[in-house]
């Protein structure tokens, strides 16, 4: 049972497509994030929630969305794709204090 | 930014070598966490340190913590093959649901 899943694994989509990705964690986790790597590696947080609740939102465009139906969930949906929104996306969870569990990630390609 | 910093930025070894990889951060914490990401995959938890811990131990790994600095290391000993991969600290800062991630070192370890 995988704790933290993604899908889909890859999309390459074309510029001004709306896409969403999905993330499920199985592992009872209150929070739940969106992070963004980008080409040269870096990990930025973009959201958070907590109990369906959003708590952290980073400056981030309102192209993108994320929505939480319930703990366990967690959704990301990107208007009007740019170019610069080619990245890995991951979807994490955890417990406050604890160590994050991650997602395998979202390879985003937006030609 | 609040992104951490860490060095080397890339490091190239021989097996059987140690590996001491050095991250900074710049808030208070809760703990530190150390995770690795193989190339293409999603990020795994290696070890996590709380703010009143000095030192961690988990098989290979030996984690430092000197929160007067606003510094850890992670040291891999005995290196192999296949602890190839980029290796990433990670802050849970006070009075945050943030996880802030250093830029990350990219480990060679040559057979």
């Amino acid at each position: 049972d995988t704790a933290v899943s993604q899908t889909p694994k890859y999309l390459v989509t074309q510029m001004g497509n709306d896409k969403s990705i999905k993330c499920e964690q199985n592992l009872g986790h209150d929070t739940m994030y969106w992070y963004k790597q980008d080409s040269k590696k870096f990990l930025k947080i973009m959201f958070s929630y907590n109990n369906k609740e959003l708590i952290i939102n980073e400056t981030v465009p309102n192209r993108f969305s994320p929505k939480s139906p319930d703990k366990a969930h967690l959704n990301l949906h990107i208007n009007s794709l740019e170019l610069g929104d080619s990245a890995v996306y991951f979807c994490a969870s955890r417990l406050a204090g604890t160590d994050s569990a991650f997602g395998s990630g979202t390879r985003l390609t937006v030609v | 930014s609040q992104q951490g910093e860490e060095d080397p930025q890339a490091l190239s070894i021989q097996e059987g070598e140690n590996a001491t990889m050095n991250c900074s951060y710049k808030t208070s914490i809760n703990n530190l966490q150390w995770y690795r990401q193989n190339s293409g995959r999603g990020l795994v938890h290696l070890i996590l340190i709380r703010s009143n811990e000095r030192e961690k131990h988990s098989g290979r790994l030996r984690v430092t913590l000197d929160t007067s600095k606003k510094s850890s290391s992670l040291l891999i000993t005995a290196s192999r093959a296949a602890d190839t991969a980029s290796y990433f600290c990670a802050t849970d800062a006070l009075s945050s649901y943030k996880l802030i991630f250093g830029s990350g070192t990219r480990l060679l370890v040559r057979p």
